[in-house]
Parts: C-alpha cells; structure tokens; sequence
C-alpha cells in the first residue's frame, strides 16, 4: 500500500531564516505531487504541483519554491521566511494514471514564523 | 468558473442528531469528480468518498451518505446518528478536465458534535 510522509511534524522558525519541508511516498512511482498550505480556519490554498522528476508548476507567486529530486520525494523551500509564512502545509499525492481521481495527503507540517 | 461552494461555515450538533454538510459547485466540463474530505484535529486530510458527473447514485457507508444532484449541482454530505469523533473539518472538492491537475476544494464546514 502506499503511504505518504512529511518532516517535520512542526517548525518555529525566525523570519528571514530558510525553509526546507520534505515530503516522501512510497508504494507507487510517477506519482503526481502537490503542496498545500492551510492557513489558521481557513481552506487550502495549492502552491506547486509536479508530473514529474524536475517538472515544477507554480500556482501562486511567492517567496517559497518547490523542487522534485527524485520520482518520490518533493521539497519546499524558502530562502527567507516572512511572517505571512506561517501554516499548515500539507503534501499530497495521485497517481497519474487516474487523471481527476482523488489525492491522498500526508500528515502535514505546522510552520510558525515568528 | 470552476468553483466549490460549502456556504455553511460551522455547523454545532448534539450527539446522535443527524446533520447534513451542503456543497454546491460549478464547472463548465461534462465529466468531472467530487469528492469529501475529513479534516480531524490532528490535521491530516482522509479522503472519504468519490463520485463522477455520470453516476447519480447515491452512496451509504454506514453513518455516512452522499447525494449527488445534478440537476441542483450539489453534493451534499449527511451523518447519521452523529457522534463526538465526527467532530472534524470538512471539506468538498471538484476535479475536472479543464482544471488539469488542480482539485478545487471548498472553504470546509467545521462541525463540532458535543456529548
């Protein structure tokens, strides 16, 4: 079965410091991957999305970039954080050969910015 | 537009009441997907149910019922005999052609089901 990881579990960072969130699945290959972040009461808002190894799409600019090493393992990063920063980011996956099907998430890392 | 709609921010229910989650959504392709999510407090998003534009079934597992109208465009969520671990954020979601590879989801329903 497949399973999906995320670390950390939580984050207190300064603003201006860097940002490195890994999320890793296993049990599936070329899956599509996804990073969410979920503002305190709000809904999710999608940030990048990835079809492949080194194929990043951006959906909302910003100073956090995402980067796919490997088939299975998607980053997010930040060069230096702004207190807006602060959330829930969640890491999800789909498999690509059911286009539209559901996306299966990760337990999320809670980052505060301070 | 390409959109999800759960007009009910929070919903507050006494254990074993029956509560229903609305969502209404709106999508311009022919073939699409709708699905729920649960949100616990622990915060991991566990996907609940499927559905696609062609089957206007409706779906029971358990406490748990869908009905998807297409005629109203919506896809509404009821629990039954409602019980303190439904306690969650919920949250209903679109998957379309023309959306790629995006899932438009909903703003979420907070229910909280006291004892």
């Amino acid at each position: 079965s497949q399973t999906i990881h995320q670390w950390p579990a939580t984050l207190v960072q300064p603003v201006g410091s860097p940002l490195s969130l890994e999320c890793t699945v296993e049990g599936t290959s070329n899956p599509n991957l996804y990073w969410y972040r979920q503002a305190a009461g709000r809904g999710l808002q999608l940030l990048f999305y990835s079809v492949g190894i080194g194929q990043i799409s951006s959906e909302v600019p910003q100073n956090l970039s995402a980067s796919r090493p490997q088939d299975r393992q998607f980053i997010l990063s930040s060069k230096k954080l702004l207190l807006s920063d602060s959330g829930f980011y969640l890491c999800a996956w789909r498999d690509d050969r059911v286009r539209h099907y559901e996306q299966y998430f990760g337990p999320g890392t809670r980052l505060t910015v301070t | 537009a390409q959109k999800v709609t759960q007009a009910q921010t929070e919903i507050s229910v006494v254990e074993k009441e029956d509560v229903t989650l609305d969502c209404v959504y709106e999508t311009r392709d022919t073939t699409y997907y709708l699905f729920w999510y649960k949100q616990p407090p622990s915060g991991e998003l566990v996907f609940l149910i499927r559905r696609n534009s062609f089957d206007e079934q409706n779906e029971i597992s358990g406490r748990y019922s869908w009905n998807f109208q297409k005629s109203t465009s919506s896809f509404n969520f009821t629990i039954t005999a409602s019980q303190v671990v439904d306690s969650a954020v919920y949250f209903c979601a679109l998957s379309a052609q023309s959306l790629n590879n995006d899932m438009r989801f909903g703003a979420g329903t907070r229910l909280t089901v006291k004892p």
